[in-house]
C-alpha cells in the first residue's frame, strides 16, 4: 500500500520566513498527491494538489512540486504568516479513493 | 455550501456505553469514511463507504461499526467503546469522480 514520510514537527519560524516542509511518498503506479491543512480546532481542507509528474500545486502562496524521480512532494511558502500556523499533511492517492496521509508537520510562525 | 457535518462535537462518556457519531453530507458524494486522529500517530482509517449498503474496513476497525443506508449519513457506532478509543474523529466525503476531500469539523471523544 501506500505510505509518506513527512518531516517531524514542529517547524518554527518568524513572520516572513521561508518554508519547506518534505514529503516522500511510496505508492503504486503514479498516484495523485496532495497537500491538507488542518487550522487548529478545524478540519482538514485541501491546500493543493499534482496529478501527474512535474506538475506544480500551487495555492494561497504554498507551492509543490511533483517529483516522480525522487517519489517527493515537498510544501514550499516564500514568506509565511502568523495564520499559516497549522498543521500539514502530504497525502498520495494511487487507489481509488483512500487517501493514505502523513503523519502531519506543525507549523508555528511567530511575528 | 459543500459540508459535512458531525454530532455531537465533543463527548465524554464511560466504558461500556454505546454511543453514535453521525455524519452528514449535502454533497451527494459517494465516498464516505471515517478517521481517527492521534498525536504522533496522525489520521487512520477505521472505515469507508464506496456508496449505499457498500462499506469496507480501514486501517484500524476494531472496536468501530458503520452503516450507509441512506447516501447522506455515514454513522460511526461505538458498540462497547473502551478508553483507547479516545480520539479526535473525522468523517470525510468524496465524489468517486473527483480528487477533494471533504472533512467535517470533528468529533472529540473521551471514554473515561
Amino acid at each position: 500500500g501506500d505510505s509518506v514520510t513527512q518531516m517531524e514537527g514542529p517547524v518554527t519560524l518568524s513572520e516572513e520566513a521561508f518554508l519547506t516542509i518534505n514529503c516522500t511518498y511510496t505508492a503504486t503506479g503514479y498516484p495523485s498527491l496532495f497537500w491538507y491543512v488542518q487550522y487548529p480546532g478545524e478540519g482538514l481542507q485541501l491546500l493543493l494538489k499534482a496529478t501527474k509528474a512535474d506538475d506544480k500545486g500551487s495555492n494561497k502562496g504554498f507551492e509543490a512540486t511533483y517529483r516522480k524521480e525522487t517519489t517527493s512532494f515537498h510544501l514550499e511558502k516564500g514568506s509565511v504568516q502568523v495564520s499559516d500556523s497549522a498543521v500539514y499533511f502530504c497525502a498520495p492517492n494511487s487507489g481509488y479513493s483512500t487517501l493514505t496521509f502523513g503523519k502531519g508537520t506543525m507549523l508555528l510562525v511567530s511575528p | 455550501e459543500a459540508q459535512v457535518t458531525q454530532n455531537p462535537r465533543y463527548l465524554i462518556t464511560v466504558t461500556g456505553k454505546k454511543l453514535t457519531v453521525t455524519c452528514s453530507q449535502n454533497m451527494n458524494h459517494e465516498y464516505m469514511s471515517w478517521y481517527r486522529q492521534d498525536p504522533g500517530l496522525g489520521l487512520r482509517q477505521i472505515y469507508y463507504s464506496m456508496n449505499v449498503e457498500v462499506t469496507d474496513k480501514g486501517d484500524v476497525p476494531e472496536g468501530y461499526k458503520v452503516s450507509r443506508k441512506e447516501k447522506r449519513n455515514f454513522p460511526l457506532i461505538l458498540e462497547s467503546p473502551s478508553p483507547n478509543q479516545t480520539s479526535l474523529y473525522f468523517c470525510a466525503a468524496k465524489s468517486l469522480a473527483g480528487y477533494e476531500q471533504y472533512f467535517g469539523p470533528g468529533t472529540r471523544l473521551t471514554v473515561t
